[in-house]
């Protein structure tokens, strides 16, 4: 079946430090790989996504994420976090472009001043 | 361009009841997917209608339905609510591979 993995369910930075929230899928085929923010009492919002070309794709409020198909992975990078980044953090995942999102378990985010 | 709307934001019900929650996709997108995002289980897909049909359908019992209008608005119908159906149910419109999401309707069964 296909499933998305975030490893780890917490992480927590400190301001101006470099973010990192893993994320890996299983596939045996191309997906389409999204990021997506939720702040508290929110509806998502997306951050960035990937669906072909270049794979080192970049997102709004200074997101980025890279596509490694070797490693299944689409980890999402910040160079430095600011304290407005806590939120809970989804990867997702559809295999076709119209069909539902497969969603990780999330990660939270804490920024500490 | 507004965004994807849900209504009501909140819904308290009792176990037994009926409960009916609308969402009104981004102008132009014929796609509304609808999710459920409960404590502990995190988001897992529901239904996707598209130009007004039932395209896809997770792994839901049937007491889970809705119904996709002319104008591309959703409705999503639960019966018999059990109290486990408390969550905040997100709709989603798209006019391809990307999904935008509204804020949501927190559902809470007492």
């Amino acid at each position: 079946a296909q499933s998305v993995t975030q490893l780890g369910s917490h992480v927590s930075v400190s301001e101006g430090a470099l973010v990192l929230l893993r994320c890996n899928y299983s596939s045996s085929v191309p997906p389409y790989l999204f990021w997506y923010v939720q702040y508290p009492n929110q509806g998502l919002q997306l951050l960035l996504k990937y669906t072909t070309g270049a794979t080192l794709v970049k997102g709004i409020n200074g997101f980025e994420a890279e596509f490694k198909k070797s490693e299944t992975s689409f980890h999402l990078t910040k160079p430095s976090a600011h304290m407005s980044d806590a939120a809970e953090y989804f990867c997702a995942v559809t295999y076709d472009n119209t069909d539902k999102l497969i969603f990780g378990t999330g990660t939270r985010l804490q920024v500490f001043p | 361009e507004a965004g994807v709307t849900q209504s009501p934001t909140h819904l308290i019900k009792t176990r037994g009841q009926q409960a009916t929650l609308r969402c009104s996709p981004i102008s132009g997108h014929t796609s509304v997917y609808w999710y459920q995002q409960a404590l502990g289980l995190g988001l897992q897909f529901l239904l996707w209608y598209d130009e007004g049909e039932e395209r896809n359908r997770g792994n839901f019992p049937p007491r889970f339905s809705g119904r996709q209008f002319p104008n591309y608005s959703s409705e999503l119908n639960v019966n018999a609510l059990e109290l486990e159906d408390s969550a905040l149910y997100l709709c989603a419109s798209s006019s391809g591979y990307e999904q935008y999401f509204g804020p949501g309707t927190r559902l809470t069964v007492t």
